[in-house]
């Protein structure tokens, strides 16, 4: 089974607005890990935050990560057209990856 | 830089017939993966390989073998295809900086039927 779940399923924002999506996982992990899948495509890593790290930034991205209540957060600020898509929080432990179900994002013009 | 490569993009077989994918990497990176995807739902790890000449069971190993020809090729398997590996099939590859667990780079896809 999936290690990892991710609220809210669908989101559907107007373009310049923030979108905010969580993810909760039940094991120890050495980092966390974000991707974007565009419909029919493969993966594209977004962002990568360390068990030992609190929060990470990347341009419009912003991540947060919470080991005591084994939870993360991505913020999109400003979001634009070029955003919808499907995001997942990937969980690492040892070489292996763990993902959610994922956080569809429509973003209207 | 191609990245990572599958072959073929699409590919519908038959109950019982055998088919391989073909995954290729040019970064150079030391692990190789096979997840596959099924409607609404994330990655499901098939098999990984830590680096070469290593491969190991993931998540759904069952019904799937590999072969981790060399450090550029990981292949995936299936002896006896059913309905239910009907799928979106996934490879992707990871140097990783500093140990395991690194970013990880996905090939296009193969879309596979089984009928």
């Amino acid at each position: 089974s999936q290690q990892g779940e991710e609220d809210p399923q669908a989101l559907s924002i107007q373009e310049g607005e923030n979108a905010t999506m969580n993810c909760s996982y039940k094991t120890s992990i050495n980092n966390l890990q974000w991707y974007r899948q565009n419909s029919g495509r493969g993966l594209v890593h977004l962002i990568l935050i360390r068990s030992n790290e609190r929060e990470k930034h990347s341009g419009r991205l912003r991540v947060t990560l919470d080991t005591s209540k084994k939870s993360s957060s991505l913020l999109i600020t400003a979001s634009r057209a070029a955003d919808t898509a499907s995001y997942f929080c990937a969980m690492t432990n040892d070489y292996k990856l763990s993902f959610g179900a994922g956080t569809t994002v429509t973003v209207r013009a | 830089n191609a990245g990572v490569t599958q072959t073929p993009k699409f590919q519908v077989l038959k109950t019982g017939q055998s088919m391989t994918l073909q995954c290729a990497q040019d970064m150079n990176h030391n692990s190789m993966y096979w997840y596959r995807q099924d409607p609404g739902m994330g990655l499901r790890l098939i098999y990984y390989s830590a680096s070469e000449g290593t491969t190991d069971k993931g998540e759904v190993p069952n019904g799937y073998n590999v072969s981790r020809l060399n450090k550029r090729e990981f292949s995936l398997r299936l002896e006896s295809a059913a309905p239910s590996q009907t799928s979106v099939y996934f490879c992707a590859s990871s140097l990783p900086r500093g140990g395991p667990g690194g970013e990880q780079f996905f090939g296009p896809g193969t879309r596979l039927t089984v009928l």
